[in-house]
């Protein structure tokens, strides 16, 4: 079945550093992947998406990349601020027109003043 | 633009009621979705309706559940019968078919907890 790995763990940084946050999945071949961020009792916020075809986005601060062999997806946030510390969600989307998504279980990212 | 507005945000029931809630999406949207998300799990799909057709069914809706968007515009979700493992963030999302970002406008959720 489609699987979807984000680390289960925090990550804590030192505000200033860039965050690298990992997403892997397994048996599907999505279209595009999409990361939202999501604060504690809150609903998910759309940051980026990112095609199949495309290697790399960036948004300010904000960069994705997408290796499709590797079916992983990195995100980056440079310059990290403590307003950074939130759930980082990974969602994958396939060739059908609904746009419905699988996501991840998340990140936590801790930045630290 | 007001954004995605669910209703209640919380809802506390006894086990074996039935509960209701309410998903008004971004006007112009023509596409609503709902997902149901667990303490440290993300959201998981459960139905999406374009206009007032609902599209796709997630296996996850058993049939205590069911969703309506009557006249395209606000949408419904129903449980019956509430079991303790319904107990969930209830997320409601909008978007605009058409458009080629795919992204999905959330509303803050409704947390069900079932006693």
């Amino acid at each position: 079945s489609q699987k979807i790995e984000q680390n289960s763990e925090a990550l804590n940084i030192q505000e200033g550093k860039t965050a690298t946050l990992t997403c892997n999945y397994t048996n599907y071949s999505p279209a595009y992947l999409q990361w939202y961020r999501q604060d504690p009792g809150r609903g998910p916020v759309f940051l980026l998406l990112i095609r199949e075809n495309e290697k790399e986005k960036r948004k300010e601060r904000l960069k994705v990349t997408f290796d499709t062999t590797l079916k992983q997806s990195l995100f980056h946030i440079t310059a990290s601020q403590p307003a950074d510390s939130a759930t980082y969600l990974c969602a994958l989307g396939g060739m059908d027109s609904s746009y419905k998504l699988i996501f991840g279980s998340g990140t936590r990212l801790l930045v630290r003043p | 633009d007001t954004g995605v507005s669910q209703d209640p945000r919380h809802k506390i029931t006894k086990r074996g009621q039935n509960v209701t809630f309410r998903c008004d999406p971004i006007s112009e949207h023509n596409r609503l979705y709902w997902y149901r998300q667990t303490l440290g799990q993300g959201p998981e799909f459960l139905t999406y309706f374009q206009n007032e057709a609902q599209l796709e069914k997630s296996r996850l809706l058993s049939d205590r559940f069911s969703a309506e968007r009557p006249k395209g515009s606000f949408s419904t979700l129903e449980i019956q019968r509430t079991e303790q493992g319904d107990s969930a963030m209830y997320l409601c999302a909008s978007s605009l078919a058409g458009r080629n970002t795919g992204e999905l406008f959330f509303g803050e959720g409704s947390r069900l907890t079932v006693l």
